[in-house]
């Protein structure tokens, strides 16, 4: 099983400032990784997949990037609907893994 | 727009059954592969099974191989999830989820129903 490790688990930014979460896998998923958002009581929205390409609708203020087995999301200037939980997930290999998430909290 | 419904969540007891439904919409339901996610109280996501468009290759998770059964008629366009011998940690929202492809390759998720809440206690 691919482990993922998501760092930190709680980002304090305030609004406007950039912030950047990391995701490491355990083994290579070769790009093979997607990160997904949620926001309280609600579900995970789809954000981005092959560790930097962003899904339909997504803000450009929103980029991903890969170096080896660890990739980095970057926000550029949060807006109030960004704060929420981001969680990482590798499809290169079943069983399916998730990273154990992201805060990103209003400073 | 795609969406999914999921419903038959509820209050079991330990060693219970369970059978999770979820209604789709939106896209040609036999050209997808589907899966289950669930959340317990407080935590992270967690990978449950998958199944491939046309139901012949399904996948688990260690924790639930054996005891879960995953399922879909495409006729019905719904999504199926058995549940037998339930236990305390299989408490969790569980959310039916779209993949992007088939079942063969991008394996990800890219649409979410709500969830519907399983509770396993006596």
């Amino acid at each position: 099983e691919i482990v993922m490790t998501q760092s930190p688990a709680t980002l304090s930014v305030s609004p406007g400032e950039g912030a950047t979460l990391s995701c490491r896998a355990s083994q290579s998923v070769n790009v093979y990784l997607a990160w997904y958002q949620q926001k309280p009581g609600q579900a995970p929205r789809f954000l981005m997949y092959d560790g930097s390409t962003r899904a339909t609708g997504v803000p450009a203020r929103f980029s991903g990037s890969r170096s080896g087995t660890e990739f980095t999301l970057s926000i550029s200037s949060l807006q109030s609907e960004d704060f929420a939980v981001y969680y990482c997930l590798q499809y290169h290999s079943w069983p399916l893994t998730f990273g154990g998430g992201t805060k990103v909290e209003i400073k | 727009e795609v969406q999914l419904w999921e419903s038959g969540g509820g209050l079991v007891q330990p060693e219970g059954s369970l059978r999770l439904s979820c209604a789709a919409s939106g896209f040609t339901f036999g050209n997808y592969a589907l899966g289950w996610v669930r959340q317990a109280p407080g935590r992270g996501l967690d990978w449950v099974s998958a199944i491939s468009s046309d139901g012949g290759t399904t996948n688990y998770a260690d924790s639930v191989r054996g005891r879960f059964t995953i399922s879909r008629d495409n006729s019905r366009n719904t999504l199926y999830l058995q549940m037998n011998s339930l236990r305390a940690d299989d408490t969790a929202v569980f959310y039916c989820a779209k993949i992007v492809g088939s079942g063969t390759y991008y394996n990800l998720f890219d649409s979410w129903g709500q969830g519907t809440l399983v509770t396993v206690s006596s």
